[in-house]
């Protein structure tokens, strides 16, 4: 069974204080990690995919990169407005099942 | 690109009635739908995997009688909770997958239930 551990649970920054939040799995074989971004009451929004170690991807303040065992998801001088529940999610089936870890709430402040 | 939507956003119904929320990829045929439900503060519990024309495949612990699910269509997944009760209030989230364009799997905003 595929397992997902996002830490920490909460982290609180302040406007410009760069961080990295961490996304650890264990899969029998990985076709691909996700990582979404929800607001409080909405759906979550597609961020990025990484398919193999090694691979990085970036949008704007965000950057995520992977490796065999974890992904990590770089924020970069943030903005109030990159205050979210960032979750991390894994597919390592044939059925396009993500199985999704509990996600860490980022609260940046002004 | 790559669009769903959900109606009804918010809905309150009285215990034992039947609430129908509907799921529709906007812009792109949807060969897999899937349906969560999230609990406050909790992360997104997979319920039921649907394609269009087939049966739904549900997850374990989940009443495929109180949860019926219909992909009648490649744009349009239903979700029905049949006879409604409070513990069923809840946060339910509907994704779709184009199989063409991906693994990704693009959520709707979601449909608010409460059930007095």
């Amino acid at each position: 069974e595929d397992q997902v551990t996002q830490s920490p649970e909460a982290l609180r920054l302040q406007e410009g204080e760069s961080s990295s939040l961490n996304c650890s799995y264990t899969v029998s074989g990985l076709r691909g990690l996700f990582w979404y971004r929800q607001d409080p009451g909405k759906g979550p929004e597609f961020l990025f995919t990484l398919y193999s170690a090694g691979e990085e991807k970036e949008k704007e303040r965000l950057k995520a990169t992977l490796t065999k065992k974890e992904s990590f998801l770089h924020i970069t001088a943030p903005k109030p407005e990159d205050s979210a529940t960032y979750l991390c999610a894994v597919s390592s089936s044939n059925d396009y099942k993500l199985s999704f870890g509990a996600g860490t709430t980022v609260t940046v402040r002004a | 690109g790559a669009v769903v939507s959900q109606h009804p956003s918010r809905v309150i119904c009285k215990s034992g009635t039947s609430v129908k929320i509907e799921c529709r990829s906007l812009d792109f045929q949807a060969t897999t739908m899937f349906w969560y439900r999230q609990f406050p503060k909790k992360s997104l519990m997979l319920m039921a995997t649907s394609n269009e024309g087939s049966k739904a495949t549900y997850e374990q612990g989940v009443e495929k009688d109180k949860f019926l699910i219909n992909h009648a269509s490649l744009t349009l997944s239903t979700l029905t909770v049949t006879s409604a009760h409070p513990e069923d209030s809840s946060f339910y989230i509907c994704s779709a997958n184009s199989g063409a364009r991906g693994l990704e799997q693009f959520f709707g905003p979601g449909t608010r239930l409460t059930v007095l």
